[in-house]
């Protein structure tokens, strides 16, 4: 079975660009999380998704990021306009209902210069 | 912010002795799950462990969860070099938010 696709995996653009970052859960599973991870530190959720309610966005900067998770399946992450500080791995999750463990991408790592 | 805090954030050992992390945090939770993480790659999870249990194994590890106090522990037994990872700790409260920390760092030297 195949597990949670990212791409792309690497991402460099300048400060004010826009970016967007993709995410395949794995079949079946209902819960879609997105995380910030910074170099060093743990994953930071930044919005939680059941089918396609956001139920969780309280720390997504929602002037400058944006999700959607049409039909319930695969997500799309935004930044726009990128700043300098927003370089870090973008991690994405999926899982069963129930608070069961979560299964992870291998994560897009972004560079604003 | 972060809610679990894991001691120590780094630990490095021989091969075959065992390795013990802990994390603590604040609010109630649901249960609290343990991931590894190799360096440069996803978080892969481990264990889990429910507000209601106290012990759980699987293979080399042990967790334990001590609610009274708002800890955990991880422990690896008989460590190999490809343990060499960060573990990090994560708290899901009732509302199912997950909350990650920052992680111990673990070397095992061959």
């Amino acid at each position: 079975e195949a597990g949670v696709v990212q791409s792309p995996r690497y991402k460099i653009i300048e400060k004010k660009q826009p970016v967007a970052f993709w995410c395949n859960p794995i079949s079946g599973h209902n819960t879609l999380y997105w995380y910030r991870q910074n170099l060093g530190q743990g994953p930071e959720l930044l919005i939680r998704y059941e089918n396609e309610e956001a139920v969780d966005d309280s720390q997504l900067p929602k002037d400058r990021f944006s999700a959607e998770r049409l039909k319930g399946v695969d997500s799309t992450l935004k930044i726009q306009p990128a700043e300098l500080g927003d370089s870090a791995v973008y991690l994405c999750a999926s899982s069963t209902p129930g608070y069961t463990e979560a299964f992870f991408g291998q994560g897009t790592r972004l560079t604003v210069v | 912010s972060q809610q679990g805090e894991e001691d120590p954030q780094a630990l490095s050992i021989q091969e075959g002795e065992n390795a013990t992390m802990n994390c603590s945090y604040k609010t109630s939770i649901n249960n609290l799950q343990w991931y590894r993480q190799n360096s440069g790659r996803g978080l892969v999870h481990l264990i889990l462990i429910r507000s209601n249990e106290r012990e759980k194994h699987s293979g080399r590890l042990r967790v334990t969860l001590d609610t009274s106090k708002k800890s955990s522990s991880l422990l690896i037994t008989a460590s190999r070099a490809a343990d060499t990872a960060s573990y990090f700790c994560a708290t899901v409260d009732n509302a199912g938010k997950s909350t990650f920390g920052d992680g111990t760092t673990l070397t095992v030297k061959p």
